[in-house]
């Protein structure tokens, strides 16, 4: 089915350990986007593509690093995990034709212990 | 800077009847774009409804409608005919501006809790 894949589904960490989660769609979507969830919370933007090869910061873009690495592929890295990036995070993508709309991923439960 | 504002953190709502939930915003933007989504305990986030700015009449998508009024800076979500399957967490979130890339503020949320 078309849409908006991440791995993985949940994750452990200890603090100071690195990872990367990872996004691919198959939309022929042009603009991808991380965001994450606090409980309780909104989502808030960390990072975004608006197209291959280009990334910007989004409202809270501390301690992660992204890497559009073709049009299908969107990763997000924490280089040293902290338990204040217990989250989850969601990726989402949004295309020309309901060019209002974003797809969301199912999400990413990662917990920095 | 732009910021979205629910101020109901929860509410129930008897199967049936019709619900509002709440939505203030805040732009100096004159063009932007006001959405829903809901956020059943599944955890995905599903599209619901979308308002432009400039758009005159109230969006509809089926059971969902958008009351926009533009001058108090609100746009509610109304649900009708509540059915056990509306039971979720919703967002009102906003894009001020395309040149922001459709980057979506979020509100905090309602928790909506249909009762049979």
């Amino acid at each position: 089915n078309a849409g908006v894949t991440q791995t993985p589904k949940f994750q452990v960490l200890k603090t100071g350990q690195s990872m990367t989660l990872q996004c691919a769609q198959d939309m022929n979507h042009n603009s991808m986007y991380w965001y994450r969830q606090d409980p309780g919370m909104g989502l808030r933007l960390i990072y975004y593509s608006a197209s291959e090869g280009t990334t910007d910061k989004g409202e809270v873009p501390n301690g992660y690093n992204v890497s559009r690495l073709n049009k299908r592929e969107f990763s997000l890295r924490l280089e040293s995990a902290a338990p204040s990036q217990t989250s989850v995070y969601f990726c989402a993508t949004r295309g020309e034709a309901r060019a209002n709309v974003l797809t969301f991923g199912a999400g990413s439960r990662l917990t920095v212990l | 800077a732009q910021k979205i504002t629910q101020t109901q953190p929860g509410m129930f709502v008897q199967e049936k009847e019709a619900v509002t939930l709440d939505c203030t915003y805040d732009t100096s933007d004159q063009s932007y774009g006001l959405f829903w989504y809901k956020q059943p305990s599944s955890g995905e986030m599903i599209f619901l409804i979308y308002q432009g700015s400039y758009d005159e009449q109230n969006a509809t998508e089926g059971r969902y409608s958008l009351n926009f009024q533009k001058a108090r800076k609100s746009a509610n979500l109304v649900i009708s005919a509540s059915q056990l399957g509306d039971s979720a967490m919703y967002f009102c979130a906003m894009r001020a501006g395309w040149a922001a890339g459709n980057k979506l503020t979020f509100g905090g949320g309602t928790r909506v809790l249909v009762k049979p």
